[in-house]
């Protein structure tokens, strides 16, 4: 079957630190990958997203390639800041499918 | 992207009782994906609601427990029945964007805490 596996949290760091968060996954064929970040009493809204192998997916700062060879698409970001605090689910769909599997998630704390 | 309406965003509701989520799309979409996440959990997708059949369901979830509606295109309903405490739980809707924004939509969420 399909599953996303991602780092275990919590991860904190401190503003300005670099970002991983890695995220692997073991759908066959090309499946979508994305990541959802879920801040504070919010809900889940797409961060970035990539669809074909090679891919590389960017959004506020963040971005992950999509790395067939490994199935793989670690989150990174250069630069965090508190803002940035919040929990971060890797996702994919199941190949051929419209279902979306998540990771457990990966809560991140940016201290100043 | 689609933009979602769900409500109640949040409820407290007695064991036994049966609460029912609502969400509203702002478009016409083909599926509507229901999730759960429990606290301090990911998302599990609970059924998949198709508008005019009946809605698929996930491995350990059941049509009489998580009743699903669908009357039409841009809205779907579930409803949490016979509720005891293990059903507390954030429950969202979900669609699938078509185009250039692909991606998924997700509702804000309701935050069910059942007493």
């Amino acid at each position: 079957g399909n599953s996303v596996t991602q780092m275990e949290g919590p991860v904190t760091l401190s503003e300005e630190a670099f970002l991983t968060i890695n995220c692997t996954y073991t759908a066959t064929g090309y499946p979508s990958l994305f990541w959802y970040v879920q801040y504070p009493g919010e809900g889940l809204q797409l961060l970035l997203k990539a669809t074909k192998a090679d891919d590389k997916g960017s959004n506020k700062g963040f971005e992950a390639t999509y790395r067939k060879e490994t199935t793989s698409f670690h989150l990174e970001k250069g630069s965090v800041q508190v803002s940035d605090s919040a929990v971060y689910f890797c996702a994919d769909t199941q190949g051929g499918s419209e279902k979306l599997v998540f990771g457990k998630g990966t809560k991140l704390t940016v201290n100043p | 992207s689609a933009v979602i309406s769900q409500k109640p965003s949040r409820d407290i509701c007695q064991r036994g009782t049966s609460l029912t989520i609502q969400c509203q799309v702002d478009s016409q979409v083909t599926m509507m994906f229901w999730y759960r996440q429990q606290p301090g959990q990911s998302l599990t997708l609970i059924a998949t609601a198709n508008q005019g059949s009946e809605a698929t369901y996930e491995s350990g979830f059941v049509i009489d427990k998580f009743p699903i509606s669908r009357p039409n295109l841009t809205f779907s309903t579930l409803t949490v029945s016979n509720m005891s405490p293990e059903d507390s739980s954030i429950y969202l809707c979900s669609v699938e964007n078509q185009g250039a924004n692909a991606g998924y939509t997700f509702g804000s969420g309701t935050r069910l805490t059942v007493v």
